[in-house]
């Protein structure tokens, strides 16, 4: 039984460049979620899919975020242009669709550093 | 629009006592689910015990008990017979039951430290 995998774990890049994210959700889970995290805060939503299809996207993912689950398996996120605010934990969570409480079960995350 | 506010940054408790962290909300829908995950240094989120707005009795799940008073809008979670391995951040958490509407908001978390 494995859990939502991220990769990478770490990135750093320089201001400018585009880096892209990926997420392996558990295989039987059909909904997906982003989640950005800064120091001493709580992860905050960026978007969520069911399936392939992306049914909500937080006014924090700008112009310059991108997020895509083509065939409802494994989901991307890139970021373009990187600047140093993106510099965060971007984490990833899945959960079912049925059994009434649909927790989210989380990845370990991908910390991104923007020089 | 929803709100969790978690008061307290640090806490810490001796090694074998119990520990109550605080969460407070605000949402106007009328059914709503809340959450306590933890999330220990490693960085991975950790779900522990969910509250339904309409469940009748307080949620618990081992060692984990959460104190649900509806009309106070409060979720505190009790840890009974803390551990070591208990040190992590924890993070009170709220989501919509209507809608289809995905979208869980946390709380700025509360760092546990367990000391032996």
């Amino acid at each position: 039984d494995t859990g939502v995998s991220q990769d990478p774990r770490h990135k750093i890049t320089k201001r400018g460049q585009n880096v892209t994210f990926r997420c392996d959700p558990i295989s039987e889970h059909n909904r997906l979620y982003w989640y950005r995290q800064t120091l001493g805060q709580g992860p905050e939503f960026l978007t969520y899919f069911q399936n392939e299809a992306q049914l909500e996207k937080s006014r924090l993912l700008s112009d310059r975020f991108s997020a895509e689950r083509p065939k409802g398996s494994f989901s991307t996120l890139e970021i373009q242009r990187t600047e140093q605010g993106d510099s965060a934990m971007y984490l990833c969570a899945s959960s079912p669709t049925s059994g009434g409480v649909y927790e989210q079960y989380f990845g370990p995350g991908t910390r991104l550093t923007v020089t | 629009a929803q709100k969790i506010t978690q008061t307290q940054p640090g806490m810490f408790v001796q090694e074998k006592e119990a520990v109550t962290l605080d969460c407070t909300y605000d949402t106007s829908d009328p059914s709503y689910g809340l959450f306590w995950y933890k999330q220990p240094s490693s960085g991975e989120m950790i779900f522990l015990i969910y509250q339904g707005s309409y469940d009748q009795q307080n949620a618990t799940e081992g060692r984990y008990s959460l104190n649900f008073q509806k009309a106070r809008k409060s979720a505190n979670l009790v840890i009974s017979a803390s551990q070591l391995g208990d040190s992590a951040m924890y993070f009170c958490a709220m989501r919509p039951n209507s809608g289809g509407y995905q979208k869980v908001t946390f709380g700025t978390g509360t760092k546990l430290q367990v000391i032996p």
